[in-house]
């Protein structure tokens, strides 16, 4: 079965560091990624998603994400966090034509 | 913004009783999918259905879920005698259908089963 693994289940970054969250998937074919957030209580939302093209993806908020197909990753990066970025990150797969595995989610702290 | 809906937003219900709620998708969108969520893990899929149709149901989704889409607009699922096991997150999540499928979430329904 497909499956999405995230390498921290918590981070904790002091403001102005840099972010790195892993995400791995299990599925040889062709696949949609996405990461998704989850402020404190509120509901996901999508921060960016790679469909086809430039592997390396930009979203929202001042987040990018890499594909690296051979390595079957899509790494999340924000080159400085803010103490707004306190939340929980989702990564997702969506196989072509299946339904969307989601990863265990990393949470992120920022210290102000 | 008229985004994903549902309701209600907490449900506390007691052991074998019987409990439903409800997602309002986008308008426009043709595909509505249901997740249950537990506390540290990510969203699992549980169904879901293009238009009125229920296309997949998941091996978490026990005789006792029933969802249901019937004018392939809202959707309800619907939970029978209720175990603690059920306390969850449930989430409602939609889309357009194709190959650039992106779902988009509601705030979700909790349900805390004493």
């Amino acid at each position: 079965a497909q499956s999405v693994s995230q390498h921290n289940h918590h981070v904790i970054l002091s403001e102005a560091a840099s972010l790195e969250l892993g995400c791995n998937y299990s599925y040889g074919g062709t696949v949609n990624l996405f990461w998704y957030v989850q402020y404190p209580g509120q509901h996901l939302q999508l921060l960016l998603k790679y469909f086809s093209g430039d592997p390396l993806v930009k979203g929202i908020k001042g987040f990018e994400a890499e594909f690296i197909k051979s390595k079957f990753s899509f790494n999340l990066r924000k080159p400085s966090v803010q103490w707004r970025d306190t939340a929980e990150y989702f990564c997702a797969v969506n196989p072509f034509g299946q339904n969307f595995v989601f990863g265990p989610g990393t949470r992120l702290s920022v210290l102000p | 913004d008229t985004g994903v809906s549902q309701n209600p937003r907490h449900k506390i219900t007691k052991r074998g009783q019987n409990v439903t709620f409800r997602c309002d998708p986008i308008s426009e969108h043709n595909r509505l999918y249901w997740y249950r969520q537990t506390l540290g893990q990510g969203p699992e899929f549980l169904t879901y259905f293009q238009n009125e149709a229920q296309l997949e149901k998941s091996r978490l989704l026990s005789d006792r879920f029933s969802a249901e889409r019937p004018k392939g607009s809202f959707s309800t699922l619907e939970i029978q005698r209720t175990e603690q096991g059920d306390s969850a997150m449930y989430l409602c999540a939609s889309s357009i259908s194709g190959h650039t499928d992106t779902q988009y979430f509601g705030p979700g329904t909790r349900l805390t089963v004493l």
